[in-house]
């Protein structure tokens, strides 16, 4: 099946700061997602993003398909940023999400 | 708030049992995936149904099953419980049956004793 790579796996940041994660997949898609775990365990749709840039306030993410790969940036983080951000991807048809391990996040205040 | 429901949040039960998980959607989608969220195996698809209809199947063991009602409600059952499936089971819902943003539950957190 289709291979996502987070990273990094783990980032611990202050408050204020700034941040870029990064999603690769080793197959071409028609579906990627941005989701935020936040630590009581809620699953948080961030960003529907197959291609282009989308931005939400404090959040924006940009897919580059051809090659490959997503980023989700995170700008003057707050401690409520803290959790896990997972990518999730699929391929045509009827195929469903494929997710990556994740990218722990911890704001500092 | 997701919209989605799911119920119970918590359940603590003993190996071999067999217990009921619970899904509403969102109002007015028809889709519903269940996913398996454990510290070695990640998130994990394991079923989707649409409109009452099995969708796609993923990494499910065939000691549990699922089902969608036609009020679009679903259920999860999962029989003859082992320590392994202590996990986090998500809900999701779309409005249709292809890929599209999906909206999660709060989960069902399962403790097999």
């Amino acid at each position: 099946g289709i291979q996502v790579e987070q990273s990094p796996p783990d980032l611990i940041l202050q408050e204020g700061a700034n941040s870029t994660l990064r999603c690769n997949f080793s197959d071409s898609v028609n579906n990627l997602q941005w989701f935020h775990q936040n630590p009581w365990g809620q699953l948080i749709n961030l960003f529907y993003i197959p291609s282009g840039t989308k931005q939400n306030g404090r959040l924006s993410a940009t897919t580059v398909a051809t090659e490959r790969y997503s980023l989700l940036y995170i700008s003057s983080s707050q401690t409520t940023d803290s959790g896990v951000y997972f990518c999730a991807v699929a391929r045509g048809g009827n195929e469903k999400l494929t997710f990556g391990t994740g990218t722990r996040l911890t704001i500092i205040p | 708030d997701s919209g989605v429901t799911q119920t119970p949040k918590h359940l603590i039960t003993a190996t071999g049992q067999r217990v009921t998980l619970r899904c509403s959607p969102r109002s007015g989608d028809l889709s519903v995936y269940w996913y398996q969220q454990s510290l070695d195996q990640g998130l994990q698809f394991l079923i989707q149904y649409y409109n009452g209809e099995e969708r796609a199947k993923g990494n499910i063991l065939e000691r549990f099953s699922a089902q969608q009602f036609p009020d679009l409600h679903s259920e999860l059952n999962l029989s003859s419980l082992e320590l392994g499936d202590s996990a986090l089971y998500f809900c999701a819902s779309s409005p249709g049956s292809a890929n599209e943003k999906l909206f999660f539950g709060s989960g069902t957190q399962l403790s097999v004793l």
